[in-house]
């Protein structure tokens, strides 16, 4: 099925450590997104990419770097992770702005 | 600042009656909605959109969502909740800035009784 793929599903670390998180669509589309979902706070912005080759900080960038590889491929990395970052990370996609977002099914990020 | 308010944590409902879940948002010009629906464990899926047109949207699995510009509301419904209506449901309004980014409400967890 076509969609946005997010890997891992899981991941457990230690304070420190750093890792990337990959997220690929295959829609075509130009916008992608990372999101942070927390609980009681819906899903906050981390970092979006309005078409190939830029990237934006978004409301809770810190902590945080994004690369744009291709059309496809959106990563975040969290170069030395903490205890805070411990959330449900999700990856979004658009085509155009009057549609909507297309979202993959999380990584679990638990941060010790 | 644009926001999304969702007045309902968790809302219990029994299986066979109708639900009405509360969205109001704070945004200056002409919004686009969103309705997502998250089950335990999974993503976001999309409900229904509104963008401009018929203020009375329908969308998948039977909900609709009315938009209301005089209340700054955008209510999810559905006649008849089925115990698989369980889950965790979002409205979300577009912001023009930051690439389009959506902002979210809090979530309403939506439990069906038997």
């Amino acid at each position: 099925n076509a969609g946005v793929t997010q890997t891992p599903k899981f991941q457990v670390l230690k304070t420190g450590q750093s890792m990337t998180l990959q997220c690929a669509q295959d829609m075509n589309h130009n916008s992608m997104y990372w999101y942070r979902q927390d609980p009681g706070m819906g899903l906050r912005l981390i970092y979006y990419s309005a078409s190939e080759g830029t990237t934006d900080k978004g409301e809770v960038p810190n902590g945080y770097n994004v690369s744009r590889l291709n059309k496809r491929e959106f990563s975040l990395r969290l170069e030395s992770a903490a205890p805070s970052q411990t959330s449900v990370y999700f990856c979004a996609s658009t085509d155009r702005g009057n549609q909507p977002q297309h979202f993959g099914d999380g990584t679990r990020l638990s941060i010790l | 600042a644009q926001s999304v308010t969702q007045p309902d944590i968790h809302i219990t409902v029994s299986e066979g009656a109708s639900l009405e879940l509360r969205c109001n948002y704070s945004y200056g010009a002409t919004p686009y909605l969103f309705w997502y629906v998250q089950s335990p464990g999974q993503g976001l899926q999309l409900l229904l959109k509104y963008f401009s047109g018929d203020t009375l949207v329908q969308g998948i699995k039977g909900f609709e969502a009315e938009f209301k510009r005089s209340q700054s509301s955008f209510n999810l419904r559905k006649p008849s909740v089925h115990w698989s209506d369980a889950a965790e449901y979002f409205c979300a309004v577009r912001d023009y800035n930051q690439g389009g980014k959506l902002i979210f409400g809090q979530g309403t967890e939506l439990s069906v009784k038997p």
